[in-house]
Protein backbone atom coordinates (compact mmCIF):
# COMPACT_ATOMS: atom_id res chain seq x y z
CA UNK A 1 0.00 0.00 0.00
CA UNK A 2 1.32 3.43 -1.03
CA UNK A 3 2.06 5.83 2.05
CA UNK A 4 1.27 9.01 2.71
CA UNK A 5 2.23 11.37 -0.33
CA UNK A 6 3.00 15.22 -0.33
CA UNK A 7 3.85 17.65 -3.03
CA UNK A 8 6.00 19.80 -3.68
CA UNK A 9 8.92 18.43 -1.26
CA UNK A 10 10.72 21.60 -1.58
CA UNK A 11 9.57 25.16 -2.35
CA UNK A 12 11.06 28.99 -2.05
CA UNK A 13 8.63 31.48 -1.91
CA UNK A 14 9.34 35.73 -0.71
CA UNK A 15 7.74 37.32 1.69
CA UNK A 16 4.00 38.55 1.42
CA UNK A 17 3.68 35.69 -1.53
CA UNK A 18 1.04 32.50 -0.64
CA UNK A 19 1.73 28.67 -1.24
CA UNK A 20 -0.55 25.65 -1.35
CA UNK A 21 0.57 21.91 -0.25
CA UNK A 22 -0.96 19.02 -1.16
CA UNK A 23 -1.09 15.97 0.60
CA UNK A 24 -2.30 12.13 -0.26
CA UNK A 25 -3.20 10.32 2.57
CA UNK A 26 -2.89 6.41 2.61
CA UNK A 27 -5.84 4.71 0.80
CA UNK A 28 -8.94 4.18 2.91
CA UNK A 29 -7.49 6.53 5.40
CA UNK A 30 -10.15 9.55 6.00
CA UNK A 31 -8.18 11.89 8.44
CA UNK A 32 -5.42 14.00 7.66
CA UNK A 33 -3.23 16.28 10.03
CA UNK A 34 -1.25 19.11 9.45
CA UNK A 35 1.89 19.71 11.62
CA UNK A 36 4.90 22.68 11.34
CA UNK A 37 7.83 21.49 12.31
CA UNK A 38 10.78 24.12 13.07
CA UNK A 39 14.04 23.35 14.89
CA UNK A 40 13.01 25.98 17.83
CA UNK A 41 9.35 24.76 18.18
CA UNK A 42 9.36 21.06 17.73
CA UNK A 43 6.09 19.32 15.68
CA UNK A 44 3.02 21.80 16.19
CA UNK A 45 -0.35 20.91 15.42
CA UNK A 46 -2.17 23.47 12.52
CA UNK A 47 -5.60 20.96 11.80
CA UNK A 48 -6.82 18.15 11.52
CA UNK A 49 -9.50 16.84 8.68
CA UNK A 50 -12.19 14.20 8.49
CA UNK A 51 -14.48 13.51 5.53
CA UNK A 52 -13.95 17.18 4.81
CA UNK A 53 -14.81 18.76 7.90
CA UNK A 54 -11.97 20.46 9.75
CA UNK A 55 -12.54 18.58 13.41
CA UNK A 56 -9.33 19.94 15.13
CA UNK A 57 -7.28 23.10 14.90
CA UNK A 58 -4.36 24.38 16.60
CA UNK A 59 -2.79 28.02 17.95
CA UNK A 60 -2.28 29.40 14.19
CA UNK A 61 -3.31 32.48 12.45
CA UNK A 62 -5.69 32.25 10.11
CA UNK A 63 -3.25 32.95 7.32
CA UNK A 64 -2.93 28.81 7.93
CA UNK A 65 -5.98 27.13 6.28
CA UNK A 66 -6.66 23.86 4.50
CA UNK A 67 -9.48 21.85 3.19
CA UNK A 68 -10.09 18.28 2.50
CA UNK A 69 -11.53 17.07 -0.74
CA UNK A 70 -13.90 13.93 -1.36
CA UNK A 71 -11.45 11.43 -2.06
CA UNK A 72 -9.14 12.59 1.25
CA UNK A 73 -6.81 14.45 -0.45
CA UNK A 74 -5.80 17.54 1.71
CA UNK A 75 -4.48 21.10 0.61
CA UNK A 76 -3.01 23.57 3.07
CA UNK A 77 -2.18 27.12 2.29
CA UNK A 78 -0.71 29.95 4.05
CA UNK A 79 -1.08 33.42 2.83
CA UNK A 80 1.07 36.13 3.40
CA UNK A 81 4.13 34.32 3.68
CA UNK A 82 6.62 35.76 6.60
CA UNK A 83 9.84 34.62 7.49
CA UNK A 84 9.12 32.74 10.55
CA UNK A 85 6.57 30.34 8.18
CA UNK A 86 9.85 28.67 6.96
CA UNK A 87 9.83 25.28 8.33
CA UNK A 88 8.61 21.77 7.80
CA UNK A 89 4.96 20.92 6.74
CA UNK A 90 4.28 17.29 7.72
CA UNK A 91 0.80 15.91 7.07
CA UNK A 92 -0.11 12.52 8.61
CA UNK A 93 -2.97 10.29 7.62
CA UNK A 94 -5.15 7.79 9.95
CA UNK A 95 -8.18 5.27 9.71
CA UNK A 96 -10.43 7.55 11.82
CA UNK A 97 -10.60 9.07 15.73
CA UNK A 98 -7.55 7.84 18.06
CA UNK A 99 -6.14 5.69 14.99
CA UNK A 100 -2.08 5.59 14.61
CA UNK A 101 -0.93 8.67 12.32
CA UNK A 102 1.23 7.77 9.43
CA UNK A 103 3.93 10.96 8.21
CA UNK A 104 4.47 11.48 4.68
CA UNK A 105 7.79 13.05 3.63
CA UNK A 106 6.85 16.29 4.45
CA UNK A 107 7.71 19.91 2.24
CA UNK A 108 10.17 22.20 3.44
CA UNK A 109 9.60 25.40 2.44
CA UNK A 110 11.81 28.89 2.97
CA UNK A 111 10.65 32.17 2.86
CA UNK A 112 12.88 34.82 1.43
CA UNK B 1 2.94 23.38 31.40
CA UNK B 2 3.61 21.24 28.06
CA UNK B 3 1.03 18.51 27.24
CA UNK B 4 4.07 16.34 26.52
CA UNK B 5 7.62 16.35 28.22
CA UNK B 6 10.39 14.86 27.20
CA UNK B 7 14.36 15.46 28.26
CA UNK B 8 16.22 16.80 25.20
CA UNK B 9 19.25 15.18 25.50
CA UNK B 10 20.76 14.09 23.38
CA UNK B 11 21.40 10.78 25.66
CA UNK B 12 24.67 8.81 24.62
CA UNK B 13 24.81 5.07 24.89
CA UNK B 14 27.14 2.71 23.76
CA UNK B 15 26.59 0.05 20.97
CA UNK B 16 24.73 -3.22 22.62
CA UNK B 17 23.70 -1.17 25.77
CA UNK B 18 20.14 -0.35 26.36
CA UNK B 19 18.50 3.07 25.81
CA UNK B 20 16.22 4.45 27.63
CA UNK B 21 14.07 7.42 26.94
CA UNK B 22 10.97 8.73 28.69
CA UNK B 23 8.04 11.02 28.27
CA UNK B 24 5.57 12.75 30.69
CA UNK B 25 2.08 13.77 29.44
CA UNK B 26 -0.18 16.38 31.32
CA UNK B 27 -3.70 15.01 30.60
CA UNK B 28 -5.12 12.12 32.60
CA UNK B 29 -7.83 11.73 29.81
CA UNK B 30 -4.98 10.77 27.46
CA UNK B 31 -6.46 7.50 25.63
CA UNK B 32 -3.20 6.51 23.41
CA UNK B 33 0.77 7.06 22.87
CA UNK B 34 2.84 6.74 20.53
CA UNK B 35 6.84 6.62 19.69
CA UNK B 36 8.11 7.80 16.20
CA UNK B 37 11.68 8.07 14.99
CA UNK B 38 13.14 10.80 13.50
CA UNK B 39 16.53 10.81 11.82
CA UNK B 40 17.91 14.55 10.11
CA UNK B 41 16.09 15.57 7.77
CA UNK B 42 13.62 13.05 7.50
CA UNK B 43 9.76 13.08 8.58
CA UNK B 44 8.86 10.66 11.66
CA UNK B 45 8.20 7.15 11.27
CA UNK B 46 6.34 4.91 13.96
CA UNK B 47 7.90 3.10 16.07
CA UNK B 48 5.02 1.35 18.19
CA UNK B 49 2.22 2.35 20.14
CA UNK B 50 0.30 1.54 23.61
CA UNK B 51 -2.90 1.92 25.35
CA UNK B 52 -2.73 0.09 28.15
CA UNK B 53 -0.55 0.28 31.31
CA UNK B 54 2.00 -2.04 31.38
CA UNK B 55 5.13 -2.95 28.61
CA UNK B 56 4.20 -4.09 25.16
CA UNK B 57 7.78 -5.13 23.84
CA UNK B 58 8.11 -5.67 19.55
CA UNK B 59 11.63 -7.01 18.63
CA UNK B 60 14.14 -4.72 20.60
CA UNK B 61 11.71 -1.76 21.54
CA UNK B 62 9.35 -2.29 24.26
CA UNK B 63 6.89 0.83 25.53
CA UNK B 64 5.92 1.13 28.56
CA UNK B 65 2.71 2.84 30.18
CA UNK B 66 2.02 3.90 33.58
CA UNK B 67 -1.28 5.89 33.72
CA UNK B 68 -1.23 6.55 37.00
CA UNK B 69 2.22 8.36 36.84
CA UNK B 70 1.40 9.90 33.43
CA UNK B 71 4.39 8.41 32.54
CA UNK B 72 5.73 6.89 28.95
CA UNK B 73 9.03 5.09 28.67
CA UNK B 74 10.73 3.45 25.05
CA UNK B 75 13.62 1.51 25.77
CA UNK B 76 15.83 -0.01 22.96
CA UNK B 77 18.11 -2.99 24.06
CA UNK B 78 20.65 -4.19 22.30
CA UNK B 79 21.28 -0.15 20.47
CA UNK B 80 22.75 0.40 17.13
CA UNK B 81 24.51 3.30 15.15
CA UNK B 82 21.71 2.89 13.01
CA UNK B 83 19.46 3.98 16.47
CA UNK B 84 20.93 7.27 16.45
CA UNK B 85 17.86 9.95 15.32
CA UNK B 86 15.34 11.91 17.59
CA UNK B 87 12.44 10.06 19.45
CA UNK B 88 9.37 11.73 19.45
CA UNK B 89 6.50 11.02 21.92
CA UNK B 90 3.34 11.37 20.93
CA UNK B 91 0.09 11.50 22.99
CA UNK B 92 -3.69 11.23 21.57
CA UNK B 93 -5.80 13.61 23.90
CA UNK B 94 -9.62 13.66 22.73
CA UNK B 95 -8.40 13.17 19.15
CA UNK B 96 -5.35 15.63 19.19
CA UNK B 97 -2.14 14.87 18.94
CA UNK B 98 0.43 16.32 20.82
CA UNK B 99 4.33 15.87 20.53
CA UNK B 100 6.89 16.16 22.81
CA UNK B 101 9.97 17.85 21.73
CA UNK B 102 11.84 14.58 21.07
CA UNK B 103 15.19 13.11 22.49
CA UNK B 104 17.91 12.79 20.40
CA UNK B 105 19.73 9.78 20.94
CA UNK B 106 23.30 9.00 20.15
CA UNK B 107 24.66 5.29 19.84
CA UNK B 108 28.41 5.18 19.53
CA UNK B 109 30.21 2.32 18.19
Amino acid sequence: KAGVTQTPRYLIKTRGQQVTLSCSPISGHRSVSWYQQTPGQGLQFLFEYFSETQRNKGNFPGRFSGRQFSNSRSEMNVSTLELGDSALYLCASSLGEWETQYFGPGTRLLVL
Amino acid sequence: QKEVEQNSGPLSVPEGAIASLNCTYSDRGSQSFFWYRQYSGKSPELIMFIYSNGDKEDGRFTAQLNKASQYVSLLIRDSQPSDSATYLCAVNTFNKFYFGSGTKLNVKP
